[in-house]
């Protein structure tokens, strides 16, 4: 059971340049979530799904987009870096949406020039 | 909107000794689920305890215990027996039933000192 995992640790981009988080896991969870992570400011949630097929908005969502094609992975993509998104991504599950404990990938380390 | 707030950005507690974190959030609601979660320099966000509201009993966990005080909105973290390993960044968060959302206050950073 490798829990929820996160690729890659650590990337560096150019302002401008697209790309994408991984995130997958194996327990079956229908509940998946991204969150970043700035000094001062906690955990922030970005985006949402309660299930595959089904995404919504969290906090902070522009700049990102999130699709859930199957229950395992929920990607989420940067459409064009800016500074201001230089950051640490989080990506967590949880078994439903009802409160139950969410398991945290390791995280994303991102840092936009 | 539901906000959660962690008025202590950073403590320290001498090895052995006792601490306690504090969180306040805000909610009209009476459905919702509290958490504490530990996130140590290796930046992995780990579960230190978790508390359903309409449960009046405090969670425990070992040397890791809740005071919930509903009415005043306040749940705050007692660390018995500190220890090293339990130097981290502690984040409260808040879920409202209904709302798929949790919310993260900004943290409190701990130092146990030898």
């Amino acid at each position: 059971n490798a829990g929820v995992t996160q690729t890659p640790k650590f990337q560096v981009l150019k302002t401008g340049q697209s790309m994408t988080l991984q995130c997958a896991q194996d327990m079956n969870h229908e509940y998946m979530s991204w969150y970043r992570q700035d000094p001062g400011m906690g955990l922030r949630l970005i985006h949402y799904s309660v299930g595959a097929g089904i995404t919504d908005q969290g906090e902070v969502p522009n700049g990102y987009n999130v699709s859930r094609s199957t229950t395992e992975d929920f990607p989420l993509r940067l459409l064009s870096a800016a500074p201001s998104q230089t950051s640490v991504y989080f990506c967590a599950s949880s078994y439903s949406s009802a409160g139950e404990t969410q398991y945290f990938g390791p995280g994303t380390r991102l840092l936009v020039l | 909107a539901q906000t959660v707030t962690q008025s202590q950005p950073e403590m320290s507690v001498q090895e052995a000794e006792t601490v306690t974190l504090s969180c306040t959030y805000d909610t009209s609601e009476s459905n919702y689920y509290l958490f504490w979660y530990k996130q140590p320099p290796s930046r992995q966000m780990i579960l230190v305890i978790r508390q359903e509201a309409y449960k009046q009993q405090n969670a425990t966990e070992n040397r890791f215990s809740v005071n919930f005080q509903k009415a005043a909105k306040s749940f705050s973290l007692k660390i018995s027996d500190s220890q090293l390993g339990d130097t981290a960044m502690y984040f409260c968060a808040f879920f409202r039933s209904g709302t798929y959302k949790y919310i993260f206050g900004t943290g409190t950073r701990l130092k146990v000192l030898a």
